[in-house]
Parts: C-alpha cells; sequence; structure tokens
C-alpha cells in the first residue's frame, strides 16, 4: 500500500511563490499526481511525475525524486484564485488506482 | 461533453435505508472510480472498475456495492445506511494517469 505526508496548510500572499511538499511510502509506485480542489468541489489534475526531474505547466511546476520519495509543487505568481486544497497522489502499478494524501489547504491573502 | 456526471446531488437518509448513487461519463473510458471524502482525511477510494465487467475493492470498501452496468455507468449502493456513511461521494473516470471527478454527492445517514 502508500501512504502520502503533505503539510495540513500553507499560507502566502499575492504575486509570491509557495512550495507544497508531500512524501510517501510505497509499494508497487508508479509516479506522483498533484490535483487542485476549489471549496469541495471536484478535485482537478494539476500535474504528473513519472519520472525524477521538474515539469512545468504554466504558473505550476511539479518535482519528483524517486530516491528521496518525495515530491513537491511549486506556485508562482500567486493569485487568489489559487486558494484551495492541493492533494498529492502516487499512482500504483499499472496505472490502476490512486492514493492520495490528506491534503494542503492553501491560503492566498492579498 | 458533460465529462462526469453524478445524481443526486444531495441526499438524506435515515439509518438502516438504502440507496444507489448514479455516475456516467461521456469520454469512452475504461476505468472508473468512486471515492469518499471525509474532513482531513483527503479521498478515500471505495470501489474501482478498470474496465467493463470487472470491479475490485479499493481502501474502505465495506458497507458499499457496486456496479459497472456499462462502459459509461458505474453505480454505487448502501445497502444499510450507517452514521458513518455521512460524507462526501465522488466518482471518477480515468485516461492513463489523469482522473476527472464528477461534481459530488453529499450524503447525510442521521
Amino acid at each position: 500500500g502508500q501512504s502520502l505526508e503533505q503539510p495540513s496548510e500553507v499560507t502566502a500572499v499575492e504575486g509570491a511563490i509557495v512550495q507544497i511538499n508531500c512524501t510517501y511510502q510505497t509499494s508497487g509506485f508508479y509516479g506522483l499526481s498533484w490535483y487542485q480542489q476549489h471549496d469541495g468541489g471536484a478535485p482537478t489534475f494539476l500535474s504528473y511525475n513519472a519520472l525524477d526531474g521538474l515539469e512545468e505547466t504554466g504558473r505550476f511546476s511539479s518535482f519528483l525524486s524517486r530516491s528521496d520519495s518525495y515530491g513537491y509543487l511549486l506556485l508562482q505568481e500567486l493569485q487568489m484564485k489559487d486558494s484551495a486544497s492541493y492533494f498529492c497522489a502516487a499512482m500504483n502499478s499499472g496505472y490502476s488506482t490512486l492514493t492520495f494524501g490528506k491534503g494542503t489547504m492553501l491560503l492566498v491573502s492579498p | 461533453n458533460a465529462g462526469v456526471t453524478q445524481t443526486p446531488k444531495f441526499q438524506v437518509l435515515k439509518t438502516g435505508q438504502s440507496m444507489t448513487l448514479q455516475c456516467a461519463q461521456d469520454m469512452n473510458h475504461n476505468s472508473m472510480y468512486w471515492y469518499r471524502q471525509d474532513p482531513g482525511m483527503g479521498l478515500r477510494l471505495i470501489y474501482y472498475s478498470a474496465s467493463e465487467g470487472t470491479t475490485d475493492k479499493g481502501e474502505v470498501p465495506n458497507g458499499y456495492n457496486v456496479s459497472r452496468l456499462n462502459k459509461r455507468e458505474f453505480s454505487l449502493r448502501l445497502e444499510s445506511a450507517a452514521p458513518s456513511q455521512t460524507s462526501v461521494y465522488f466518482c471518477a473516470s480515468s485516461h492513463i494517469y489523469e482522473q476527472y471527478f464528477g461534481p459530488g454527492t453529499r450524503l447525510t445517514v442521521t
């Protein structure tokens, strides 16, 4: 099985950069995903790292280090609309299922 | 495309009542999932279906049953609801590593 640890809450100001860390303990790990969820709405996919290194998508980047069982989501040029919960999730073998962390609530203030 | 749809959006049940949560996707995805989300617990997998005609247990299957009616539809049944099943239920479908979530069903069991 998998277990993932991430901070429960992070605060930042508009325009700043914030990093949300995720550590995992795994068996059958395929890769690390990140999802965003606003106010209990539907989670939406942000990124997936299958290989070590940095993946960049606009203002968001995600990093994975398999040797350290660690990843992070980097959000740049923060906007108020980025206030949401962010979940890391481990992809299990064969792309069959995801195991989610408990989520990090990001609060962006003016 | 509607994506992933769920019905109902809200439901209140009394202990011992039964109900079925409906989920449909129009993206021609093979894999579908049911999750529950409780405060501070992230998303936990109840059941999943890797393809039409197959279903498998996830992390928290007790008290639930599922049916993969066809490629589009995947339903979740509570045979005898309990207060511990009060939660928000999300259905999802996936294309390779990306999962697409429905809007959720908010269920309260009294």
